[in-house]
């Protein structure tokens, strides 16, 4: 099993530009979730999904968008990228009783 | 809202003494409770988790944690510290009932001093 796997590890973006952070996990995990961490802030949830088709926001969603088409897929896309969104993101998933298993996280610079 | 307080931001501790990192978290019903670790550059990992029933819990690496409802406290504790546990930790508790979104506290970064 792989586990959680996020790509890419390291972005540079220009503001306004758009991208995708990509997020995979094998385990049939029905929960996913997002997490951005910055220096001090430990880490904050952005979305989270608790299946196929149905997401929620957390405590900073705004400037994020989030789809949960698959069990195995839950991309994260900034549609227009701020300074503000540099930071280092995590995407988790888990199973009912068990706590969140971490990617090894997506560092993210917008200049 | 539910929250989670870390009160220590940094915390040194000799190679070999007992440590304790203090959480504490607010939540009105009965909460998931969460203690990972993070070494510099990497992903989190689980050390251990609170759902119910004992509230001593066991997990890796020789910590363990206990959950104390009357002072809305799960704090973390490890016997005797080992160099290699220098690391960054936090708290986190679930913020709904099913524990799917969890609400992190800032963290404490452990150091360790021979």
């Amino acid at each position: 099993n792989a586990g959680v796997t996020q790509t890419p590890k390291f972005q540079v973006l220009k503001t306004g530009q758009s991208m995708t952070l990509q997020c995979a996990q094998d385990m049939n995990h029905e929960y996913m979730s997002w997490y951005r961490q910055d220096p001090g802030m430990g880490l904050r949830l952005i979305h989270y999904s608790v299946g196929a088709g149905i997401t929620d926001q957390g405590e900073v969603p705004n400037g994020y968008n989030v789809s949960r088409s698959t069990t195995e897929d839950f991309p994260l896309r900034l549609l227009s990228a701020a300074p503000s969104q540099t930071s280092v993101y995590f995407c988790a998933s888990k199973a009912d009783n068990y706590g969140y298993t971490f990617g090894s996280g997506t560092r993210l610079t917008v200049v | 809202a539910q929250s989670v307080t870390q009160p220590d931001i940094h915390i040194t501790v000799s190679e070999g003494a007992s440590l304790e990192l203090r959480c504490n978290y607010s939540y009105g019903a009965t909460p998931y409770l969460f203690w990972y670790v993070q070494s510099p550059g990497q992903g989190l990992q689980l050390l251990l988790k609170y759902f119910s029933g004992d509230t001593l819990v066991q997990g890796i690496k020789g910590f363990e944690a206990e959950f104390k409802r009357s002072q809305s406290s799960f704090n973390l504790r490890k016997p005797s510290v080992h160099w290699s546990d220098a690391a960054e930790y936090f708290c986190a508790v679930g913020a709904n009932q099913a524990g799917t979104a969890l609400i992190f506290g800032k963290g404490t970064t452990l150091s360790v001093s021979s």
